[in-house]
C-alpha cells in the first residue's frame, strides 16, 4: 500500500466514451499531481494541485479535465480519447511547504481503442 | 526550460557487480534532486538531495549531488536481481511543486 490509492487499476475505452480516474492519498499532503507515462518518454506533468486550487496545466488537450474537490481527492475526467492517449497515468501527492519528495499511486494503465 | 538527462538509458550486470548511473539537469531555480526505483508501477522514493557533496546513503545504494556541475550519481553495491528496475531522477524547481523527470536508466540484473 502506498498512501495513494488509484482507481481502476486498468481501464479500456473508446474514443467516444467518458470516463474517469480516481486518486485517494492518505498521507495528509495539500499537493496532488497527474503524470503522464509513455512508453519511451519521461513521466510527464499534466495537472497539479495545491490546496486544492490548480497551479499548473502543462498545455494538456481539454480532452482531459482535472476536479480536485478536497486536498485528498483527485479526479482526471476524459473524454473523446484518441488512442495515442494510451498511457500509464499516475498520480502523486506532496506537501506544499517544500522538502517534501512526491509519493506516487500505482497507476491507472489506460488503453484507448 | 528545465531539462534532465540520465545516463546510460539502459544496462546489464551481473549480480554482484557494482554500477553507478548518473544524471545531469539544467533547472531555472533548483531546489532539489529526487531519485525513485520503478519496478512495475508506483515509482518509490529513494533519495532526495538538496546539498552539493553530502553523500546519503541507504543499505547498498548511495546517492551524491554536485550542483557546480549540475549531477548527480547513485551508486549500488553489490547488485542483486531484485534491483532490476528503472531508476528515474528528477528534478524540483524553487517555485514549487515543478518536479521534471528525466528518461530513466532501465537496469537489468542478471543471476
Amino acid at each position: 500500500e502506498t498512501g495513494v490509492t488509484q482507481t481502476p487499476r486498468h481501464l479500456v475505452m473508446g474514443m467516444t466514451n467518458k470516463k474517469s480516474l480516481k486518486c485517494e492519498q492518505h498521507l495528509g499532503h495539500n499537493a496532488m499531481y497527474w503524470y503522464k507515462q509513455s512508453a519511451k518518454k519521461p513521466l510527464e506533468l499534466m495537472f497539479v494541485y495545491s490546496l486544492e486550487e490548480r497551479v499548473e496545466n502543462n498545455s494538456v488537450p481539454s480532452r482531459f479535465s482535472p476536479e480536485c474537490p478536497n486536498s485528498s481527492h483527485l479526479f482526471l475526467h476524459l473524454h473523446t480519447l484518441q488512442p495515442e492517449d494510451s498511457a500509464l497515468y499516475l498520480c502523486a501527492s506532496s506537501q506544499e511547504s517544500g522538502g517534501s519528495p512526491l509519493h506516487f499511486g500505482n497507476g491507472t494503465r489506460l488503453t484507448v481503442t | 526550460e528545465d531539462k534532465v538527462v540520465q545516463s546510460p538509458l539502459s544496462l546489464v550486470v551481473h549480480e554482484g557487480d557494482t554500477v553507478t548511473l548518473n544524471c545531469s539537469y539544467e533547472v531555472t531555480n533548483f531546489r532539489s534532486l529526487l531519485w525513485y526505483k520503478q519496478e512495475k508501477k508506483a515509482p518509490t522514493f529513494l533519495f532526495m538531495l538538496t546539498s552539493s557533496g553530502i553523500e546519503k546513503k541507504s543499505g547498498r545504494l548511495s546517492s551524491i549531488l554536485d550542483k557546480k556541475e549540475l549531477f548527480s550519481i547513485l551508486n549500488i553495491t553489490a547488485t542483486q536481481t531484485g534491483d532490476s528496475a528503472v531508476y528515474l531522477c528528477a528534478v524540483e524547481d524553487n517555485y514549487g511543486q515543478n518536479f521534471v523527470f528525466g528518461p530513466g536508466t532501465r537496469l537489468s540484473v542478471l543471476p
